[in-house]
C-alpha cells in the first residue's frame, strides 16, 4: 500500500502559466515533506521541503503548501518554464532527523513553449 | 565537487547470474541509501547505512539481495541469482548528518539493470 500517493502520472502546462503538482499521504506520523525533481538518465535532485509546523514554504518560483488536516501537499511552480519539464517526486519522513524517506511514484510535468 | 558515483550505468545480464552494483558516496557523508525504481512501485528504499553500519534493511525484497559498505567511500548491492523481475533502475544516495534541509539526500545517476 502506498503511503505517499501522486495520483496524476502526468501534467502538461503552457510556458508562463502555473503548474500545480499534488501529493496525498496516509501516514499521520509523517511530519516532514520534500519534493525532488528528476531529469531523464539522472538521479533525483532535492527541490524544496516543508516541516509540518508550517503550511507554506517558498523558494523563488517554487512554493509548497501543506494541509495537514487533509493530509495533502502541493507544489506550485510560477511561472512554469520549459526547463521545469521533469518528473517530480513527493517524499515524506517521520520525525525530524529521520533519514528514511517514503516516495510517491512521481508526476511527469511537461511545460509547453 | 564530485557527486555520488555509481557503476555501471547500464547492466544487462541473464537470469541466474550474479549482479554487483557499486556506489561511491559524496566524501564526508555518513548516510548511504540504496533505492530501486520501477514503474509499478516507484522509488523504494531498499537499505540504508550510517557510518558503514546497516540501519534498516527491511526494504530488501528477499535473500537474493545483499548490500555491504566496507568503508566510508564504497558500497555494493549484490543480487544473486538475478531474475527478470529485478529489472529496474537502482539509485544510490548519500546524506550528511544535520543538513540544513532535513533529510536532503544526494542521488547518483542510477544503474539501469536489465535481466533477460
Amino acid at each position: 500500500d502506498q503511503q505517499v500517493k501522486q495520483n496524476s502520472p502526468s501534467l502538461s502546462v503552457q510556458e508562463g502559466r502555473i503548474s500545480i503538482l499534488n501529493c496525498d499521504y496516509t501516514n499521520s506520523m509523517f511530519d516532514y515533506f520534500l519534493w525532488y525533481k528528476k531529469y531523464p538518465a539522472e538521479g533525483p535532485t532535492f527541490l524544496i521541503s516543508i516541516s509540518s509546523i508550517k503550511d507554506k514554504n517558498e523558494d523563488g518560483r517554487f512554493t509548497v503548501f501543506l494541509n495537514k488536516s487533509a493530509k495533502h501537499l502541493s507544489l506550485h511552480i510560477v511561472p512554469s518554464q520549459p526547463g521545469d519539464s521533469a518528473v517530480y517526486f513527493c517524499a515524506a519522513s517521520v520525525g525530524a532527523g529521520s533519514y528514511q524517506l517514503t516516495f510517491g511514484k512521481g508526476t511527469k510535468l511537461s511545460v509547453i513553449p | 565537487d564530485a557527486g555520488v558515483i555509481q557503476s555501471p550505468r547500464h547492466e544487462v545480464t541473464e537470469m541466474g547470474q550474479e549482479v554487483t552494483l557499486r556506489c561511491k558516496p559524496i566524501s564526508g557523508h555518513d548516510y548511504l541509501f540504496w533505492y530501486r525504481q520501477t514503474m509499478m512501485r516507484g522509488l523504494e528504499l531498499l537499505i540504508y547505512f550510517n557510518n558503514n553500519v546497516p540501519i534498516d534493511d527491511s526494504g530488501m525484497p528477499e535473500d537474493r539481495f545483499s548490500a555491504k559498505m566496507p568503508n566510508a567511500s564504497f558500497s555494493t548491492l549484490k543480487i544473486q541469482p538475478s531474475e527478470p523481475r529485478d529489472s529496474a533502475v537502482y539509485f544510490c544516495a548519500s546524506s550528511p548528518t544535520g543538513t540544513i534541509s532535513y533529510n536532503e539526500q544526494f542521488f547518483g545517476p542510477g544503474t539501469r539493470l536489465t535481466v533477460l
